[in-house]
């Protein structure tokens, strides 16, 4: 059964730094990558799919890659600022069969001003 | 605006009283599925839809129905709610099993 582990389950740094974000899997037969970011109280907005053919994905401060191989995907944030706040979720999504996704338990991040 | 919709978003109940929480889409989508989010447990997957009238078990399915009687909407139903199914509930949806995912604002169960 896929597993999903995301180390640190929390960071705090100083607004500015850039930061990586560590999520892993344990069955490289995904589908595809999807990071998500979740605020206190709310629902999950997705930030960067991958699909498993692919290396990395950017969408404006974020980069994530994949390296399904190992296992292993990071979200890169570049300049990090208060507003990015917030709990990051990975999950995969299996190459066969029809149910979605399997998460981590995700990195709180607080970034201080 | 394309979004997905969950009504109530908090709701307060009591053991055995049988409880409805919809969620509808917008965006045509086939796949739709429900979520619970526990502390320490993460999110983990109750009923998964693949189109109107086709609906199957995730991970975590005991106490809990679903129906897909229309595309957009995809209700939990919670025939007699115990006290371990306080939660926060998400839907989802997506264009196909394996496309991005859309998540609901969430829905704050309590059952005393």
């Amino acid at each position: 059964k896929q597993e999903v582990t995301q180390i640190p389950a929390a960071l705090s740094v100083p607004e500015g730094e850039n930061l990586v974000l560590n999520c892993s899997f344990t069955d490289s037969a995904i589908y595809n990558l999807q990071w998500f970011r979740q605020d206190p109280g709310k629902g999950l907005t997705s930030l960067l799919l991958i699909q498993s053919s692919q290396r990395e994905q950017t969408s404006g401060r974020l980069n994530a890659s994949l390296d399904k191989s190992s296992g292993r995907s990071t979200l890169y944030i570049a300049a990090s600022q208060p507003g990015d706040s917030a709990t990051y979720l990975c999950a995969v999504s299996p190459l066969s069969g029809y149910s979605t996704l399997t998460f981590g338990k995700g990195t709180m991040l607080l970034v201080s001003p | 605006e394309a979004q997905v919709t969950q009504n109530p978003r908090y709701l307060i109940t009591v053991t055995g009283k049988k409880l409805t929480v919809t969620c509808s889409q917008n965006m045509n989508h086939e796949y739709m599925s429900w979520y619970r989010q526990d502390p320490g447990l993460g999110l983990r997957q109750i009923y998964y839809s693949m189109n109107v009238e086709v609906t199957d078990k995730g991970d975590v399915p005991e106490g809990y129905k679903v129906s897909r009687k229309e595309k957009r909407n995809f209700p939990l139903i919670l025939e007699s709610p115990s006290p371990n199914q306080t939660s926060l509930y998400f839907c989802a949806s997506s264009r196909e099993v394996r496309n991005e995912q859309f998540f609901g604002p969430g829905t704050r169960l309590t059952v005393l």
